[in-house]
Order: C-alpha cells, then structure tokens, then sequence
C-alpha cells in the first residue's frame, strides 16, 4: 500500500496550459506539503496544509493554487504554464506541523513544460 | 533567514570506503537537524535526525553529531555499499522561523561503484 501517491508520475505540457497535480495520503496525517525540485535538485517548500487549512505559502506565483478537499487530499493547480515550472513536484505529509513529526514523501510528478 | 550548505557533489567512492558528507548551517532559532536520502525515481526518505547539541542520530549504518559550535551536521559511514547510492539532503527545522519548516540544502549525489 502506497503511503503517499501522486498523479500523474510524468507530465509533458505547452506554455499556457493549465494543470492539476493530485496527492493522496493513506496514513491519517493531518498536514501536508507541496514541494518543487529543481533541475540541480534544489528542493524548497511551496505550501502546506494542515486539517485543510492553509499554514504555509512560501514566495509562490499565484498561478499556482493548492486545494485540500479533505486531509488526506492535497492538490496542486497551475495556471498558465511556464517554461520555469518545469521541475520536479513532491507531495509530502506528516503527522501534525512540526519539526518533531517525520514528513512522508510521494514519488514525485516530472512536469516539463515545452 | 535560514539556510543549509552542503558539500558540493558529485561524490562517487568505492564499495567499502568511508563516507563523509559535510553540511553546516545557519537558523535564527535552536534548529532540528535532518538528513533525508533519495533513491532514483523516489521520494524523500528520513534517514536520521537529531534535535538538540550533541544529539547523535543513527539509522543504516549512518551517522551525524549535531555539533552547536560549529552549526555543523556531517554525515557519515564506515563502509559504503552499492546500495547507498542516492541523494543525501540535509535540512533543518528552526523554530525561529514562526512555522517550522523544512529548509533543505542543495543535495549531494553518491555513487558507489563495486
């Protein structure tokens, strides 16, 4: 059973097009993450959610708009691509927020926008 | 603000060789210390962490001392295998920040070779 699972795994797109990312968690964590990976893998928070409500939002476009319809639920939404968005996009939940809990990870969505 | 410097990869070792990877900090606060491995195509995994001055954490053989002094959090191990191959990330939670977020270095890529 997949703790944290992500779809889709690879995603190829034009500039412009908008796009949804989709993260599940199984382990009744009540927070979870959005996180970017870059092409020298450079990883840095984007948002995080706890018991649906939005606690993280890092310097982020407002093209991108994270939706939590219930907690073990976090998707991601972006707008009008970019060639810049191009990057690695992880999932990620924990327990509560908090440094003492153990953040989980999902396998990642490749997005590459052409 | 806060920020993780890790040495620059990549490193690649023999099988059997010791292994260190430096990284060093800075937080405004009294920061959790986190090393986090990813294999390829996989997500994040905590591999050890430590929360407070000399705190050693331990998991698989890896080791890191969390060295105040110095806002230093190397990583090591005795004898690496083929299967250590991956990508180590330090991070670090700093309770200074009003949230708690993960803040992760840049990443250092290992290759063992047999």
């Amino acid at each position: 059973d997949t703790a944290v699972s992500q779809t889709p795994k690879y995603l190829v797109t034009q500039m412009g097009n908008d796009k949804s990312i989709k993260c599940e968690q199984n382990l009744g964590h009540d927070t979870m993450y959005w996180y970017k990976q870059d092409s020298k893998k450079f990883l840095k928070i984007m948002f995080s959610y706890n018991n649906k409500e939005l606690i993280i939002n890092e310097t982020v476009p407002n093209r991108f708009s994270p939706k939590s319809p219930d907690k073990a639920h976090l998707n991601l939404h972006i707008n009008s691509l970019e060639l810049g968005d191009s990057a690695v996009y992880f999932c990620a939940s924990s327990q509560a927020p908090g440094r003492v809990y153990e953040q989980y990870f999902g396998p990642g969505t490749r997005l590459t926008v052409t | 603000g806060d920020s993780v410097t890790q040495m620059e990869g990549p490193v690649t070792l023999s099988e059997e060789a010791f292994l260190t990877i430096n990284c060093t900090y800075t937080a405004t606060g009294y920061p959790s210390l986190f090393w986090y491995v990813q294999y390829p195509g996989e997500g994040l995994q905590l591999l050890l962490k430590a929360t407070k001055a000399d705190d050693k954490g331990s998991n698989k053989g890896f080791e890191a001392t969390y060295r105040k002094e110095t806002t230093s959090f190397h990583l090591e191990k005795g004898s690496v295998q083929v299967s250590d191959s991956a990508v180590y990330f330090c991070a670090l939670s700093d309770p200074g920040n009003g949230n708690e977020k993960l803040t992760f270095g840049t990443g250092t890529r290992l290759t063992i070779i047999p």
